[in-house]
Formats: C-alpha cells, structure tokens, sequence
C-alpha cells in the first residue's frame, strides 16, 4: 500500500531538548512538506523540499530544521529555539509538477512535559 | 494577513440536502485551489481541486465552483451524508510544487 507514514502518533519533549518527527513515503514523489496545525487554525507551511538534498523555507521556519537526504524521507527536528512547540505536525508528499495535490499523512501530535 | 478565508467556522446541514461551503482568497497569484476533509487527529484526506482557467469541477457528489473576478471558491456537497460530518479545508497555491496556504476550515455537520 503506498502512501506516507509519520511517526511517532504522539511525542513528548521536555523543554530545551530537540525532537526529531520520522516522515517516510513511498509513492516515489519528489516533493515533500511540513506543515503545522495549531487548535482552531489552518495549517501553516514550515518547510518543504522539491527535490533531494535541497529545500526551502516555508511561512514559519523559526525554530525548525530539516533535511532531505533520499527521496522517500524528510524528517523534521523541532528545536530547543521553537518557543511554542506544542502542535499537531503534519508532513504530505506531491508529484511535484504544477496543479497536483499533496496527500497528508496521519500526524504527529507533539506535547511539552 | 489572512489569504486564504474560511468565513464560517461551522455549518449544519440536514442529511440528504446540499451543503455550500465558502472560501474567499486575497492573492490574485494563487492559481490552484484545493478542498481537503479533516477528521480529529487525523491528516487532511484531498476531495478535489480546480485550477484557475475553469470555473467549474466535478467527481460525484463534490463540485467546486471558482469565481475569479469575485476571488471566491464554494464546495458543494450533494446530497450530503453523515460521513460528510468534518474539518473542510480551503486551500490555494501560486503553482509549481510550492506549499499551500490554507483557511482555519469549516466545521460541517449533517443532522440525521
């Protein structure tokens, strides 16, 4: 079955530490994203990759980091500079090409102990 | 600055008859316009979209109608079921493989 696998389903960070979220597919699109969803709010876009070893920042990138070192794959580290970590993370993949849509996969809810 | 808006935060509709969901958007650049279904603790799940040169798309029950001098975008559900019961997302991009920018979504829910 193809499609794009976020782990963990939940995490939890004690303040200051850095977290990694596991973002993996395998519908063999070049194109990969973060985006973040607060309560009440659309997501907003917090990085996103067009091809392997290069992305680019997205509306929110303070506080972020990611790295795009084979396709299928593009995790992102949340670090200790993110002052407001707390959020529902959602990474979707894309063919790549102009007016096709990206598909989601399930999220990764990330608490502050 | 909102460019993506999705002015009803709820909307409830009875089983059976037509949802209208609205979505207005300030970017005269955005060419591609999507509509994605959320459930809780769930990722959005793409329903359909419409590119800038049509005004008009449909896939069964869903059809999006693009209005471009008004900058203005509505789903219709039709009839609508209690699966329907969601999170509808609007989402707009400038084309190429760029992200999306999103509304806050609208809370839709089908009376039995």
């Amino acid at each position: 079955d193809g499609g794009i696998t976020q782990s963990p389903k939940y995490l939890f960070r004690k303040e200051g530490q850095n977290v990694t979220l596991s973002c993996e597919q395998n519908l063999n699109h070049d194109a990969m994203y973060w985006y973040r969803q607060d309560p009440g709010q659309g997501l907003r876009l917090i990085y996103y990759s067009q091809i392997v070893n290069d992305f680019q920042k997205g509306d929110i990138a303070e506080g972020y980091s990611v790295s795009r070192e084979k396709k299928e794959s593009f995790p992102l580290t949340v670090t200790s500079a993110q002052k407001n970590p707390t959020a529902f993370y959602l990474c979707a993949s894309s063919i790549g090409l102009s007016n096709q849509p990206q598909h989601f996969g399930d999220g990764t809810r990330l608490s502050i102990l | 600055d909102q460019q993506v808006k999705q002015n009803s935060p709820s909307l409830s509709v009875q089983e059976g008859r037509i949802s209208i969901l609205n979505c207005d958007y300030t970017n005269s650049m955005f060419d591609y316009f999507l509509w994605y279904k959320k459930y809780p603790a769930e990722g959005p799940t793409f329903l359909i979209s419409i590119s800038s040169i049509k005004d008009k798309n449909e896939d069964g029950r869903f059809t999006v109608f693009l209005n471009k001098s008004a900058k203005h975008l509505s789903l219709h559900i039709v009839p609508s079921q209690p699966g329907d019961s969601a999170v509808y997302f609007c989402a707009a991009s400038e084309g190429g493989a760029d992200g999306l920018t999103f509304g806050k979504g609208t809370h839709l829910i089908i009376q039995p």
